[in-house]
């Protein structure tokens, strides 16, 4: 597609019922990146992948947060269990990446998650 | 560590000058980046410099970088109205397994008419 797209834009749920966020990155990027984004927080890094590996999954907050991505495309971000605290705003990003080089990363308008 | 700071507010009015200010912490960064969030959107690339400069000018935006200082600003001239947005600034984090942008907080610049 043209841009970075997210699905859904909004999502509902209740504590303890289980999430799963979808981004289709720019076809061709072989970087793809998770963020979060809190009132007062910034943007939160959660993992990145090369590829189809996460080399740097060090931001997920906690195990019961996982992202897949397949065939070196789409990626899916699972929240397990959902809490109020994972209310957030999840940002996609990717990028062509050229290592040690500049890169230009290209964001998705997000997934607005509520958790009641 | 990894630590980028920058104030949550910014007001000013139409045609004035607005200066967004950023602190980070990360001395090996190479890049430099200030990105912009509109309502409802995703993040957009303003503008970036390298850190072997001083400066850069970009028609309405210039980007100081003071590296001894770990001190980064925007200055947007002549400011409009749809300039207000939320600036964040991002210093690259590359090395190793890694490859990731450290984003601060965000500036909320509100332009009045």
């Amino acid at each position: 597609g043209a841009g970075v797209s997210q699905s859904p834009s909004n999502k509902v749920t209740e504590k303890g019922k289980d999430v799963e966020l979808r981004c289709d990155p720019i076809s061709g990027h072989t970087a793809l990146y998770w963020y979060r984004q809190s009132l007062g927080q910034g943007l939160e890094f959660l993992i990145y992948f090369q590829g189809n590996s996460a080399p740097d999954k060090s931001g997920l907050p906690s195990d019961r947060f996982s992202a897949e991505r397949t065939g070196g495309s789409v990626s899916t971000l699972t929240i397990q269990r959902t809490q109020q605290e994972d209310s957030a705003v999840y940002l996609c990003a990717s990028s062509s990446l050229r290592q040690g080089l500049n890169e230009k990363l290209f964001f998705g308008s997000g997934t607005q998650l509520s958790v009641l | 560590g990894e630590d980028v700071e920058q104030s949550l507010f910014l007001s000013v009015r139409e045609g004035d000058s607005s200066v967004i200010n950023c602190t980070y912490t990360d001395s090996s960064s190479t890049y430099l980046y200030w990105y912009k969030q509109e309502p409802g959107a995703g993040l957009q690339l303003l503008t970036y410099i390298f850190s072997n400069m001083d400066m850069k000018q970009d028609q309405r935006l210039t980007v100081l970088l003071n590296k001894k200082d770990k001190h980064l600003s925007l200055r947007i001239a002549d400011t409009q109205t749809g300039d207000s947005a939320i600036y964040f600034c991002a210093e690259r984090n590359y090395g190793g397994a890694t490859n990731k942008l450290i984003f601060g907080t965000g500036t909320l610049l509100a332009v009045q008419p």
